[in-house]
């Protein structure tokens, strides 16, 4: 069965780094999604990317977050300066129309120092 | 922004008996989706609901969507060690052009042997 997948599963970095969370959605996919996951807490919606271009983002999507396609298959996640609240869980998804199921890859699990 | 509330927050149950969490918003929906993320995992599509009204039932979960279409449930009954998780309701808000769910806070549930 097609799954999402997400790449790395940890990363560590230093606040005020830059950092690419990786995704390689379902292959007839058509939207794209990130959320994140502060640990113990809701799924939180960050941006929905459709016909590349982001077609919905969430006030904690600020300057510093940006989305990118730039090929057929991965959906990437960067963050130009994290910061010590970025931290947390972050879960890309895909879905083949908007409204149906989404289908969620397993995680990147970010920690800021 | 569009909220949907959730409750419980936590929902401890003995094996083998029922329980139900439910969801509620202050608007109408035109979807809503319940998902379940496991303990360490990622959120997995377990169903959606479209019409007023509608009841659908896998196995022993029994998911419900209100006449108003402004509220859902979901019902487990005998409760298995299985069902341990956190339940999401996840709703696509009706007039908005949002390709984004909403997430619920979420019932975790924990399970007595």
């Amino acid at each position: 069965e097609p799954e999402v997948t997400q790449t790395p599963s940890h990363q560590v970095t230093q606040m005020g780094q830059e950092v690419i969370l990786r995704c390689v959605p379902i292959s007839n996919h058509l939207y794209f999604y990130w959320y994140r996951q502060i640990l113990g807490q809701k799924v939180e919606f960050l941006v929905s990317f459709y016909n590349n271009e982001i077609s919905e983002k969430s006030e904690i999507f600020d300057d510093q977050f940006s989305v990118e396609r730039p090929d057929g298959s991965n959906f990437t996640l960067k963050i130009r300066s994290t910061k010590l609240e970025d931290s947390a869980m972050y879960f890309c998804a895909s879905t083949r129309a908007a409204a149906y199921e989404q289908y969620f890859g397993p995680g990147t699990r970010l920690t800021v120092t | 922004g569009q909220q949907v509330m959730q409750i419980p927050q936590y929902q401890h149950v003995q094996e083998g008996e029922d329980f139900t969490t439910y969801c509620n918003s202050s608007t109408t929906l035109s979807n809503i989706q319940w998902y379940k993320q496991r303990p360490g995992g990622h959120p997995v599509f377990l169903i959606q609901l479209v019409k007023s009204g509608e009841v659908k039932k896998q196995k022993r979960l029994t998911f419900q969507f209100g006449e108003a279409k402004k509220n859902s449930s979901l019902h487990i009954t005998a409760t298995q060690t299985t069902d341990v998780g956190t339940y999401f309701c996840a709703a696509k808000i009706l007039r908005s052009n949002d390709y984004k769910l909403s997430f619920g806070a979420g019932t975790t549930v924990t399970v007595r042997a």
